[in-house]
């Protein structure tokens, strides 16, 4: 009964490569987030969907697309990886996108080679 | 937009002692400050939150207290125990809905 899940877990690819991260919330939330965490440890948002809609955009390279095909979902793309990706991608869900608890999946770790 | 700054970046103390760690933020329209902890390779599972109405917030051995007006937060954690070490963040949500975190307290407690 996971709340939020992510998959794969572990990502090792090589430079160049196109690949996706995908991510599933059985709470019912709303609205759903990917964050990047680097290997310094800090946590930044990158994309954010409220009811599919995308809401939050943060300044990422275009080279990286969100798709939510419906409310419990939302995917990330990642096209022409480089050395710089890697780190661990967090996806978060809320009920709502002001003011409430948000609630993160276990992680993708991906390096990129 | 709004930053967010955390202190200490490590922070170490004996079993049993008071822990505390601070943060500022610089969007004085920011309302909501979340508080997560981080265990080696999990994911940041939050641990309490304060609304900008509140001016504390207790929940068993943690408390959090807001100053508005000198745009300031910390986390206090009173009786450490072993398990309580992990990375802490802290968070602020600025006035476009975005959760911004500082940069983490690795917390180390000692037995």
């Amino acid at each position: 009964d996971t709340a939020v899940s992510q998959t794969p877990k572990y990502l090792v690819t090589q430079m160049g490569n196109d690949k996706s991260i995908k991510c599933e919330q059985n709470l019912g939330h709303d609205t759903m987030y990917w964050y990047k965490q680097d290997s310094k440890k800090f946590l930044k948002i990158m994309f954010s969907y409220n009811n599919k809609e995308l809401i939050i955009n943060e300044t990422v390279p275009n080279r990286f697309s969100p798709k939510s095909p419906d409310k419990a979902h939302l995917n990330l793309h990642i096209n022409s990886l480089e050395l710089g990706d890697s780190a661990v991608y967090f996806c978060a869900s809320s009920r709502g996108p002001i003011q409430e608890t948000q609630y993160f999946g276990p992680g993708t770790r991906l390096l990129v080679l | 937009g709004e930053n967010v700054e955390q202190h200490p970046s490590t922070l170490s103390v004996q079993e049993g002692d008071s822990a505390v760690i601070k943060c500022t933020y610089s969007d004085s329209a920011s309302n909501y400050f979340p508080w997560y902890k981080q265990e080696l390779g999990k994911r940041p599972q939050l641990i309490i939150d304060i609304r900008s109405n509140v001016g504390e917030k207790k929940d068993q051995r943690i408390a959090v207290t807001l100053n508005k007006t000198a745009k300031h937060f910390s986390l206090h954690i009173t009786e450490t125990q072993p398990e309580d070490s992990a990375v802490y963040f802290c968070a602020a949500m600025d006035s476009s809905y975005k959760l911004i975190f500082g940069s983490g307290t690795r917390l180390l407690v000692r037995p």
